[in-house]
């Protein structure tokens, strides 16, 4: 089955700082969606990446997809406290059928 | 456009209990997905329906089941309850067409003791 490891697991940064979150899959993967979620509540949808070398921004979140690499990068530009959160890179493991496995979670927490 | 609607938002049972959790998708969505997350395990998908359909199944024991009615409303069940099984219940919907996207709904505390 397909597994996906995010890093880091979490981190703290200051406010107006840049950061990346890696996700890397054990298998190839043919999409790779990026969701947030803040504590105790449901995920947000922040976009999809579907070939290699895709890359797709919205606001200061900036994805890209490495098909090579079975990876796939998540990059906030100058963070703000809005941004904290789990982030969380999801992959179709079921061919279509919305059967998504998901990382294991990066906690982001910005500092005013 | 209403979102998805899932409740109770929160319940305690205990041990041996069963517990039924519902699921009401974003309107014209015909899919239905249900999530488990846990602090250990983290989120691990459980089932997701399509027209009242299971297409498919994560690994989970059969006290976990479900089933979508023809408003593709869902449910889900946990029968014989257990310690770890306290988790959040997250439903999401999708139009089914593998767009990528799904829509969550703010999810189900269950605690068990």
């Amino acid at each position: 089955s397909q597994e996906l490891e995010q890093s880091p697991q979490s981190l703290i940064v200051q406010e107006g700082k840049n950061l990346t979150i890696n996700c890397t899959s054990s298998k190839t993967l043919y999409g790779l969606y990026w969701y947030k979620q803040k504590y105790g509540e449901g995920l947000i949808f922040l976009m999809m990446l579907q070939k290699g070398g895709e890359e797709k921004s919205h606001e200061k979140i900036t994805a890209k997809l490495d098909e090579k690499k079975q990876q796939s990068s998540l990059h906030i530009t100058a963070s703000q406290p809005s941004h904290a959160g789990i982030y969380l890179c999801g992959a179709d493991s079921s061919g279509g059928y919305q059967k998504v496995t998901f990382g294991t979670g990066t906690k982001l927490q910005v500092i005013p | 456009k209403a979102g998805v609607t899932q409740t109770p938002r929160y319940l305690i049972k205990t041990r041996g209990q069963q517990v039924t959790l519902s699921c009401s998708p974003i309107s014209g969505h015909r899919s239905v997905s249900w999530y488990q997350q846990t602090p250990g395990q983290g989120l691990q998908f459980l089932f997701e329906y399509f027209s009242e359909t299971q297409r498919n199944k994560g690994n989970f024991p059969g006290r976990f089941s479900g089933r979508q009615f023809s408003n593709s409303r869902s449910e889900m069940n946990v029968s014989t309850l257990e310690l770890g099984d306290s988790a959040l219940y997250l439903c999401a919907s999708s139009a089914g067409l593998n767009t990528g996207e799904l829509f969550f709904g703010e999810g189900s505390r269950l605690t068990v003791l």
